[in-house]
């Protein structure tokens, strides 16, 4: 069974720029989380969907946006890009959102804002 | 504020050595705790998921313990080896907004 996949691995994006990040769980799973990894801040939660309904979110502005789609898939926005936006962005998807599920983490984006 | 808390953040072993990584949470009001690691570049792979009626959970040379009372849990890794090296996170899934938050990491070497 394939892994959770992000697309793209690298973007580069310049102060002012959006951004879109997608996702793709694994078949049969049906909720997504998504996670910003800075060196300072470490792994901080930005948000969670599950059957397209965002069901938590993290303290992050609004330019920090996303969805979720019929087939499971997720995409995550940022708008009026930041440097302090530059880090590593994973995907999590679990079966459902219970708390007996194992969240398994795609590879990342690694975006750098310039 | 849940906090979670991972000491130390650097560790250096020689191989075949068994060694214990630290976590400690402030809220003891948990669903569950979960060790992950993750090599450099790369995603986090999912180790032990410790439900918070559990006291320890076992795979292969990893035994993960967890002690709410106290807010604590220890990952044992037995008979070190250099492919153990990795940034080893723990994270807690706290009861009262349902988030998941990650400790910072223990930066795990193991010296061949």
């Amino acid at each position: 069974k394939a892994g959770v996949t992000q697309t793209p691995r690298y973007l580069i994006k310049t102060r002012g720029q959006q951004v879109t990040l997608s996702c793709s769980p694994i078949s049969g799973h049906r909720s997504v989380s998504w996670y910003q990894q800075t060196p300072g801040q470490g792994l901080q939660f930005l948000f969670e969907y599950f059957s397209e309904t965002q069901r938590n979110k993290g303290n992050f502005p609004g330019r920090f946006s996303g969805r979720q789609f019929s087939n499971s898939r997720s995409e995550m926005n940022v708008s009026t890009l930041e440097l302090g936006d530059s880090a590593l962005y994973l995907c999590a998807s679990s079966l459902d959102h219970r708390s007996t599920d194992t969240q398994y983490f795609g590879p990342g984006t690694r975006l750098t804002v310039l | 504020k849940q906090e979670v808390t991972q000491i130390p953040a650097a560790l250096s072993v020689p191989e075949g050595e068994n060694l214990v990584l630290n976590c400690s949470f402030t809220d003891s009001a948990i669903y569950n705790l979960q060790w992950f690691r993750q090599d450099p570049g790369k995603g986090l792979t999912s180790l032990l998921l410790i439900q918070s009626s559990q006291r320890e959970q076992t795979s292969g040379r990893l035994n993960a313990s967890l002690d709410k009372s106290s807010g604590r849990s220890t990952l044992y890794i037995a008979a070190s080896q250099p492919g153990d090296s990795a940034t080893y996170l723990c994270a807690v899934r706290r009861v009262r907004d349902d988030k998941i938050i990650f400790g910072k990491g223990t930066r795990l070497h193991i010296l061949p």
